[in-house]
């Protein structure tokens, strides 16, 4: 069963700049989450989708959005990018309490 | 939704028992534990989970208390390959809970 795969998986972008990342789940998983990860915060819930529906949200600004399609297969979208937005960004997905996690995109904010 | 709270770092030689702690002094009747393993630039990858006694699988035993308050992730015999971050998660699986803290988790490192 292939795992969960990201999209691109590095990414170069300047400051104002918008991006959209791209996450496939694991075939059957219907809940999609994103993750930002930092050095200095830690691994960041985003927010997760479930049946095309966004359930929950972390908390960072309304820059940071994203969709689910009915395939499962999710982007996020951050736009008006700055340099604090360097990150690496992961997509997770489960069927039950499991998450398996992509590789992650690596994004560069210059 | 439960706050948890772990070391940041902790060291270990080869061939020793590890054992991390995890605090969730707010833990919700409904919520299960569950502890994923990282290494750099990948994501986390699942362990183990409980809700209650002693879980066992082929990598690691999680140790819960009666109380709940805080549960053990002990690595028998670490390698250098065990060297990580684990993170310990609260949460009731299918809401909103589980998704959020994973935080900082505690970085292990094993030496020879």
């Amino acid at each position: 069963k292939a795992g969960v795969t990201q999209t691109p998986r590095y990414l170069i972008k300047t400051r104002g700049q918008q991006v959209t990342l791209s996450c496939s789940p694991i075939s059957g998983h219907r809940s999609v989450s994103w993750y930002q990860q930092t050095p200095g915060q830690g691994l960041q819930f985003l927010f997760e989708y479930f049946s095309e529906t966004q359930r929950n949200k972390g908390n960072f600004p309304g820059r940071f959005s994203g969709r689910q399609f009915s395939n499962s297969r999710s982007e996020m979208n951050v736009s008006t990018l700055e340099l604090g937005d360097s990150a690496l960004y992961l997509c997770a997905s489960r069927r039950t309490t499991e998450q398996f996690f992509g590789p992650g995109t690596r994004l560069t904010v210059l | 939704l439960a706050k948890t709270t772990q070391p940041i770092s902790m060291d270990s030689y080869e061939g020793q028992e590890v054992n991390i702690t995890c605090s969730h002094n707010n833990i919700a009747t409904n919520d299960y534990i569950t502890w994923y393993q990282q290494f750099p630039s990948q994501g986390p990858r699942f362990i183990i989970q409980g809700y209650k006694t002693k879980v066992t699988n082929e990598v690691a035993s999680l140790f819960i208390p009666a109380d709940r308050k805080s549960s053990t992730l002990s690595l028998p015999r670490v390698s250098l390959s065990d060297t990580a971050v684990y993170y310990c998660l609260v949460g009731d699986g299918m809401n909103s809970g589980y998704a959020l803290n994973f935080g900082k988790g505690t970085s292990l490192l094993v030496t020879p």
